[in-house]
């Protein structure tokens, strides 16, 4: 079975521009969420899908940030406009329960907002 | 919301050494799992362990729910066993409802040879 995969693996862009990050979950996982690292900082939680549904995206940072998940499948998260401090490790994980116990993580897109 | 701190943040050990992370909570808790992030930034799964004592390996680990910590046990350190490893947690709600999982502030690990 598929893990969580994550596209891309990198992502470098200047400031101003816009990136869309994408994340396929494992196939019958109706949890989705969002995570992102910063620099030497802890993983926040960003977002929660429960199938199309927004459960909880109260750590979404500002109105930059734009999840979707249409037809409660696969996801992305836009960025616009980027800004340094944007710059981190954005996971995705996916849970069929929805318990942290049975969340898979993703292998993470490095953004560097120059 | 909960707080979670660990504890050292930083910790260099000697190829073989052993060493002990801590993960303390502020709030009851549903759910506790232990992560590494590699040098490669992959987060890896470690252990989920809400409560009691589970070994994998050369790692270890213990969570005392009534006190609120949990701590990693590295032994015989690798090198392979650098990066940064994070403790997270579901806190527990009275009415059962859904809260968000919170991440400690994790402890940076470097294994020299």
């Amino acid at each position: 079975e598929a893990g969580v995969t994550q596209f891309p693996s990198h992502s470098v862009i200047e400031k101003g521009q816009t990136v869309t990050l994408r994340c396929d979950p494992i196939s019958g996982h109706d949890n989705l969420y969002w995570y992102r690292r910063v620099m030497g900082k802890e993983i926040k939680f960003l977002l929660h899908f429960v199938k199309e549904s927004k459960q909880d995206e109260s750590g979404m940072p500002n109105n930059r940030f734009l999840a979707e998940r249409t037809g409660g499948t696969y996801s992305t998260l836009k960025v616009q406009p980027a800004e340094l401090e944007d710059s981190g490790v954005y996971f995705c994980a996916s849970s069929q329960d929805g318990q942290i116990g049975t969340q898979y993580f993703g292998p993470g897109t490095r953004l560097l907002v120059l | 919301g909960i707080q979670v701190e660990q504890s050292p943040p930083d910790l260099i050990l000697q190829e073989g050494a052993n060493s002990t992370l801590r993960c303390n909570f502020s709030d009851s808790v549903n759910n506790l799992q232990w992560f590494h992030q590699n040098p490669w930034g992959q987060l890896i799964n470690l252990f989920y362990i809400p409560s009691g004592t589970k070994q994998n390996g050369r790692l270890s680990a213990t969570t005392v729910a009534t006190e609120r910590y949990s701590l990693l046990y590295i032994s015989s350190s690798q090198t392979t066993d650098s990066g940064v490893y994070f403790c997270a947690v579901e806190p527990r709600v009275n009415s059962g409802g859904y809260q968000k999982v919170t991440f400690g502030t994790g402890t940076k690990l470097q294994v020299i040879p």
